[in-house]
């Protein structure tokens, strides 16, 4: 089966200190991958979108960047942390399908700019 | 992006009692899904729903894809206590890793 993993859990991060937030998963491959941030109380917004490795397709612009340097693996980076940057983080992955596209989602990770 | 409404936006209701939510789109989806949120984790996937008018169950969670294909709508039967979170719809307009769509979500509350 299969299962996606994110790390870490909850981060704490000063001002202006980089940002590294990593995505695996396994048991499939060639999946779509996403990064979606969820502000608190509110609904999901995309962030970036790989159909495959080097590929990255954000879909607003901001302060952060992602690489997927392997095809199960998808990172999420700011050179510079903002404290806006502040929220959770959730990874997802999902394989489309003649029928439509599920997508499933990591555990997330909760983010704090102080 | 394209706009789901999802509505209510919350719902606090007895123990035992049936619930029921909608999203709605001024677009046509090919897919529409339902997701469950609980505090602090990730969004997990209750139904999936690829067909206009299909009625799909899972327990005691029913979710039915509009004939408009506009809109989708999730009931839940018989609360109970661990039926509390957020749950929210999301549809995918076609095929392409960026065409999945999420409403705002309905956080619920049940009363026991």
């Amino acid at each position: 089966s299969q299962t996606i993993h994110q790390w870490p859990a909850t981060l704490v991060q000063p001002v202006g200190s980089p940002l590294s937030l990593e995505c695996t998963v396994e048991g499939t491959s060639n999946p779509n991958l996403y990064w979606y941030r969820q502000a608190a109380g509110r609904g999901l917004q995309l962030l970036f979108y790989s159909v495959g490795i080097g590929q990255i397709s954000s879909e607003v612009p901001q302060n952060l960047s992602a690489s997927r340097p392997q095809d199960r693996q998808f990172i999420l980076s700011s050179k510079k942390l903002l404290l806006s940057d502040s929220g959770f983080y959730l990874c997802a992955w999902s394989k489309g399908s003649l029928y439509g596209t599920e997508a499933f989602f990591g555990q997330g990770t909760r983010l704090t700019v102080v | 992006g394209q706009q789901l409404n999802q509505s209510p936006q919350s719902m606090f209701i007895q123990e035992g009692e049936d619930v029921s939510m909608n999203c709605t789109s001024s677009s046509i989806f090919n897919t529409w899904l339902w997701y469950k949120q609980e505090p602090g984790e990730g969004p997990v996937l209750l139904i999936a729903l690829y067909k206009a008018g299909e009625l799909t169950s899972n327990g005691r969670l029913t979710a039915q894809f509009g004939i408009t294909r506009k809109d989708s709508f999730l009931n839940i039967s018989a609360s109970i206590p661990s039926d509390v979170g957020i749950y929210f719809c999301a549809g995918q307009t076609q095929t392409g890793a960026n065409n999945l769509f999420f409403g705002t979500g309905t956080r619920l509350t049940v009363i026991p």
